[in-house]
């Protein structure tokens, strides 16, 4: 399996546009995760799904951010629009309920000028 | 105030040494994680515990579900082992992962 996929690795891109990152889970996984990572918070999470249901979005910012998940294979998380405070490591994460942990993407580097 | 609470905060080590890193946390959990993370890089699960002990190659991790304590240890360090460990809890009210801040490990030659 390749792991969590997750694209693009790095994002730059100006204030008010409009981003869209995207992650492929690992096949078999029923558990999918946002987390946004800074110096300040650390790692904090962001939204989860269960079998593509949305579970807690309590972590989403504002309602700049959304997040979907079309099918078990795809989810996005949307900015729009982007501003300076966003830039971050996003990382995705899947994991399989009663199974071994969870297994990170390798996170993409959004960085808003 | 954060539910995770990590020490230290920044820790360097001769190679060798015996390395270890505490975790408090103050809600019930269903389970612990251990994870690392390399400068500039992803982010690997090492452990995932909810009781006792468990050991992988030098590394041993404990939890104290009682005093809600849990240690990773590292024997004979390397500076291979140069990382952030982060411990995370999955509490008994939701699955997601609630982290600590890091402690960030240096290992010299």
């Amino acid at each position: 399996d390749a792991g969590v996929i997750q694209s693009p690795r790095h994002e730059v891109t100006e204030m008010g546009q409009e981003v869209t990152l995207r992650c492929k889970p690992i096949s078999g996984h029923d558990y999918l995760f946002w987390y946004r990572q800074t110096m300040m918070r650390g790692l904090e999470l962001l939204i989860y799904f269960n079998n593509n249901v949305p579970i807690d979005d309590s972590g989403m910012p504002e309602d700049r951010f959304s997040a979907k998940m079309p099918n078990a294979s795809f989810s996005t998380l949307k900015i729009q629009p982007s501003e300076p405070r966003d830039s971050a490591v996003y990382f995705c994460a899947s994991s399989r309920q009663g199974a071994y942990g969870y297994t990170f993407g390798s996170g993409t580097r959004l960085t808003v000028v | 105030k954060n539910e995770v609470e990590q020490s230290p905060q920044n820790l360097t080590a001769q190679e060798g040494e015996f390395i270890t890193i505490n975790c408090s946390y103050s809600v019930g959990i269903s389970a612990l994680h251990w994870l690392q993370q390399h400068p500039g890089g992803g982010i690997v699960s090492l452990f995932m515990l909810s009781s006792g002990k468990k050991k992988h190659g030098r590394l041993i991790a404990t939890i104290n579900i009682q005093e809600k304590h849990s240690s990773l240890h590292i024997t004979a360090s390397h500076p291979r082992d140069s990382a952030v460990y982060i411990c995370a809890v999955e509490s008994n009210s939701g699955y997601a992962l609630n982290f600590g801040k890091g402690t960030s490990l240096l290992v010299t030659p």
